[in-house]
């Protein structure tokens, strides 16, 4: 079956423009996930929805940072203004249960997000 | 707050030999322990698990036991194949409140070489 995508894989973008990065979920899955993985770094935790609603957002790093999953299936992450420390891979999950810890979270291949 | 030590790499085997990689973890309760892989060119993905204390997690020929007295996780293989040289990430998730937030350590290349 189709697991986690994204889109782009790959983006390059000015320093000051705004990105959007798209996140297709394993169809069903109730919970999604984004993560922020800088160079030889693991991910750092960014947002969690629940269907939805978003539950938590304390790991976006600015008010630049927005996400959104208007109807709890595709997810759109959003920088504004981006600057050259938002150069990352983004990397989205999706896992079938609501907020339990030992359930298994299915990443996507991320996009690799370039600041010039 | 939780963080997740693993042992630097890069880490470079002949093929068939025993494979650790240490991790150990800080964290309250009992959080639950992951390791992740990625392939080159891949996304991460679940190798194993264990979600409590004495739990031995295992797949594709690796394991690792959850140690609540030495807070470790450390990854075991007996015999490495070339196939498996990838990126190797413990994760843990708290118990209790936020529960579904991954804590990755920085990752251990390893590469097997023939």
């Amino acid at each position: 079956g189709a697991g986690v995508s994204q889109s782009p894989r790959y983006k390059v973008a000015k320093r000051g423009q705004d990105v959007a990065l798209r996140c297709d979920p394993i169809s069903g899955h109730v919970s999604l996930f984004w993560y922020q993985q800088a160079l030889g770094q693991g991910p750092e935790f960014l947002t969690y929805f629940q269907n939805e609603a978003q539950l938590d957002k304390s790991g976006l790093p600015s008010d630049r940072f927005f996400a959104e999953r208007p109807e709890g299936s595709v997810s759109t992450l959003k920088i504004q203004r981006t600057q050259q420390e938002d150069s990352a891979v983004y990397l989205c999950a999706s896992s079938s249960a609501p907020t339990s810890g030992g359930d298994t979270q299915y990443f996507g291949p991320g996009t690799r997000l370039t600041v010039l | 707050g939780d963080s997740v030590t693993q042992m630097e790499g890069p880490v470079t085997l002949s093929e068939e030999a025993f494979l650790t990689i240490n991790c150990t973890y800080t964290a309250t309760g009992y959080p639950s322990l992951f390791w992740y892989v990625q392939y080159p060119g891949e996304g991460l993905q679940l190798l194993l698990k264990a979600t409590k204390a004495d739990d031995k997690g295992s797949n594709k020929g690796f394991e690792a036991t959850y140690r609540k007295e030495t807070t470790s996780f450390h990854l075991e293989k007996g015999s490495v194949q070339v196939s498996d040289s990838a990126v190797y990430f413990c994760a843990l998730s708290p118990s209790g409140a936020g529960s579904y937030q991954l804590t990755f350590g920085k990752g251990t290349k390893l590469s097997v070489i023939p």
